[in-house]
């Protein structure tokens, strides 16, 4: 299976913050990898697939980027309804699977 | 409104089994396969299996395997997830996500049922 180790495990960051999150897999994923956003006792939404494109409906202010084993998600400007826990998650060969998730805090 | 609706929660003991159904809306349901994922609490997500919406092809993650059935019924855009002989460590909350043609990508998700099994 293909591990999927994010970090950090947790930040703590302010209103109006640029806020960088890594996702790292085990091996090469080419650019199949999507980005979560979760807030507490809801589903998860999807912000960014295929690495960097972004989902209809998701702020600007959302952007991610790499390819083969390293990407990162980054929030340019950190909004108070954006304080939730993000996931990565690759999708190149099954099983599909998650990272453990970056918990952003506020400061 | 653009939707999947998860069966309510449910408590079973050791060794039963569970199923729950996703009644999927407003989209064309036989366009979209669906996957079963779950969340442990404070744990990350883990995907079980996908189930085609129209012939019922599958795929189950092995850790699953021999134990989860996903099945579909397009008459009434439901999808279900059967889980047997469960364990204490089968509780979780367990969602419906449909997934993106263009790759394993979750676009829509029910609104996760809790199962907990517990003597």
């Amino acid at each position: 299976d293909i591990q999927m180790t994010q970090s950090p495990s947790s930040v703590s960051a302010s209103v109006g913050d640029r806020v960088t999150i890594t996702c790292r897999a085990s091996q090469g994923i080419s650019s199949w990898l999507a980005w979560y956003q979760q807030k507490p006792g809801k589903a998860p939404k999807l912000l960014i697939y295929v690495a960097s494109t972004l989902q209809s409906g998701v702020p600007l202010r959302f952007s991610g980027s790499g390819s083969g084993t390293d990407f990162t998600l980054t929030i340019s400007s950190l909004q108070p309804e954006d304080f939730a826990t993000y996931y990565c998650q690759q999708s190149n060969s099954f099983p599909w699977t998650f990272g453990q998730g970056t918990k952003v805090e506020i400061k | 409104q653009v939707q999947l609706v998860q069966s309510g929660d449910e408590v079973r003991k050791p060794g039963a089994s569970v199923s729950v159904s996703c009644k999927a809306s407003g989209y064309t349901f036989s366009q979209y396969g669906i996957s079963w994922l779950r969340q442990a609490p404070g744990k990350r997500l883990h995907w079980m299996g996908w189930v085609g919406p129209n012939k019922g092809n599958t795929n189950y993650a092995q850790n699953f395997q021999g134990r989860v059935t996903m099945t579909t019924d397009p008459s009434t855009a439901t999808a279900y997830m059967e889980l047997t002989t469960l364990r204490s460590d089968d509780t979780a909350v367990y969602y419906c996500a449909r997934f993106l043609n263009a790759g394993g990508f979750f676009d829509l998700w029910g609104q996760g049922t809790l199962v907990t099994v517990s003597s």
